[in-house]
């Protein structure tokens, strides 16, 4: 069965970070990139970067440039999204979500995580 | 404020047509996604690169794609549309989202 499967809730003080993992199963894990997207209570959905698990590039929104890090780990299929400088406006879920490509070779997300809350409190 | 703009809501009668816009100057070019999410669920795809429906997702969904915007056309409405539908636009490197439109079907 090919899942995402994010770890649990977290809680934390203004100023600490957060590392958030995203546990891929069911496909060969370094063939799509992983996208980090969040959505703070109640409002919309905002893009945060991708990492390519194949030799591990990265690229960043703007926004979150200076605070943000994805990194990720082969050997056991899971990807990493760590948060730095936490204020109260980065409480939002955190979802990681895979790419996919159809016959033609395009690109698409095709696969979700179940979401991470992040609570900065 | 957002590069990608969606009307915050539209309403639509069962078995009526919905149309969902998203414009931006940053559309120019780039291919256009769209997903529907409910309530205290995972988004999902429903379009791709414009126009293209994933597997297990209605022909009632379709999208088009012309100069700075985008339009999602849901024929034939049903109660099971009622979702938050978000546009996002796809360049090499980024993918960056609409505000998002709440659809409400009467």
């Amino acid at each position: 069965q090919v899942r995402l499967v994010q770890s649990g809730a977290e809680v934390r003080w203004p100023g600490a970070s957060v590392k958030v993992s995203c546990e891929a199963s069911g496909y060969s894990f370094i063939d799509f990139y992983i996208h980090w997207v969040r959505q703070a209570p109640g409002q919309g959905l905002e893009w945060m970067g991708w990492i390519d698990p194949n030799g591990g590039g990265t690229h960043f929104a703007r926004k979150f440039q200076a605070r943000v890090t994805m990194t990720r780990d082969t050997s056991i299929t899971t990807a990493y999204m760590e948060l730095t400088s936490l204020r109260s406006d980065d409480t939002a879920v955190y979802f990681c979500a895979r790419e996919a490509v159809d016959t033609s070779g395009y690109y698409y997300i095709s696969l979700w995580g179940q979401g991470t809350l992040v609570t900065v409190s | 404020s957002n590069e990608l703009t969606q009307p915050p809501s539209v309403s639509v009668s069962p078995g009526q047509t919905a149309s969902i816009t998203c414009s931006g100057y940053i559309l120019g070019g780039k291919s256009v996604y769209w997903y529907q999410q409910k309530p205290g669920q995972s988004p999902v795809l429903v379009i791709y690169r414009d126009s293209r429906r994933p597997s297990g997702i209605p022909e009632r969904f379709s999208g088009s794609n012309s100069g700075n915007t985008a339009t999602l056309i849901i024929t034939g409405i049903q109660a099971v549309d009622e979702a938050d539908y978000y546009c996002q636009a796809w360049d090499t490197f980024t993918r960056t989202f609409g505000g998002g439109t709440k659809l409400t079907v009467l």
